[in-house]
């Protein structure tokens, strides 16, 4: 498994700026994701952060809003740019890993989140 | 990405098995089902993956029928703690693939 430890773990921002989360992981990893929960929601997959290329985003995220640096294996950084109130949620970042079903198929291991607050 | 649907939320007892089922009619030849539990504050964190019949591990157990269109997850014994958000996905799960995650089941587990 995996330790994914973020930080900040919270932090109350007011509109206009932007804010970076920290992701690292205690070993080497392919490929980092980046999630939002939004209160009272499910989790939505904002990009998937590969090593030495640009990150890839799904559809309804951009890069000038989300930011996406991956400098290692072990790191990556979210960006929150020009936020406004719709952008308080938590963030998640997540790795892939063994301990599925079968040695094809893995599992993910997930940080402990970012509270966001925008005012 | 086959399309999962879970009861909303669901209420038991400590002591009390719970049996949560999820519906992918769509699910795929290749496609694994996994379970992922989420507590207040805190990611989600794999709980059981299963092809088909029946999967157990020191948390859960996991049915999956011939025709694969359903799962339960079988949590035994509740207690408290197991109060939680649980998310039933399907996919191919291969490493580098992303998870889609529905909107899940509250489960309260009272005393």
């Amino acid at each position: 498994s995996a330790v994914i430890s973020q930080k900040p773990s919270r932090d109350i921002c007011q509109r206009g700026t932007s804010l970076t989360i920290q992701c690292q992981v205690d070993s080497q990893v392919t490929m980092m994701f980046w999630y939002r929960q939004q209160p009272g929601q499910s989790l939505t997959l904002i990009a998937t952060a590969n090593q030495g290329s640009e990150a890839t985003y799904e559809s309804g995220f951009v890069i000038d809003k989300f930011p996406i640096s991956r400098p290692n294996l072990t790191f990556s950084t979210l960006t929150v740019s020009n936020m406004s109130p719709e952008d308080s949620s938590i963030y998640l970042c997540s790795v892939g890993g063994p301990g599925g079903a079968s040695p094809h198929t893995d599992t993910q291991y997930f940080g402990p989140g970012t509270r966001l607050t925008v005012l | 990405l086959a399309k999962t649907t879970q009861p909303i939320s669901m209420d038991s007892y400590e002591g009390q098995e719970v049996n949560i089922t999820c519906s992918h009619n769509n699910i795929a030849t290749n496609d694994y089902i996994t379970w992922y539990q989420q507590f207040p504050s805190q990611g989600p964190r794999f709980i059981i993956q299963g092809y088909k019949t029946k999967v157990t591990n020191e948390v859960a157990s996991l049915f999956i029928p011939a025709d694969r269109k359903s799962s339960t997850l079988s949590l035994p014994r509740v207690s408290l703690s197991d109060t939680a958000v649980y998310y039933c996905l399907v996919g191919h799960m291969e490493y580098g693939n992303k998870l889609v995650f529905g909107a899940g089941t509250i489960l309260r587990v009272k005393s």
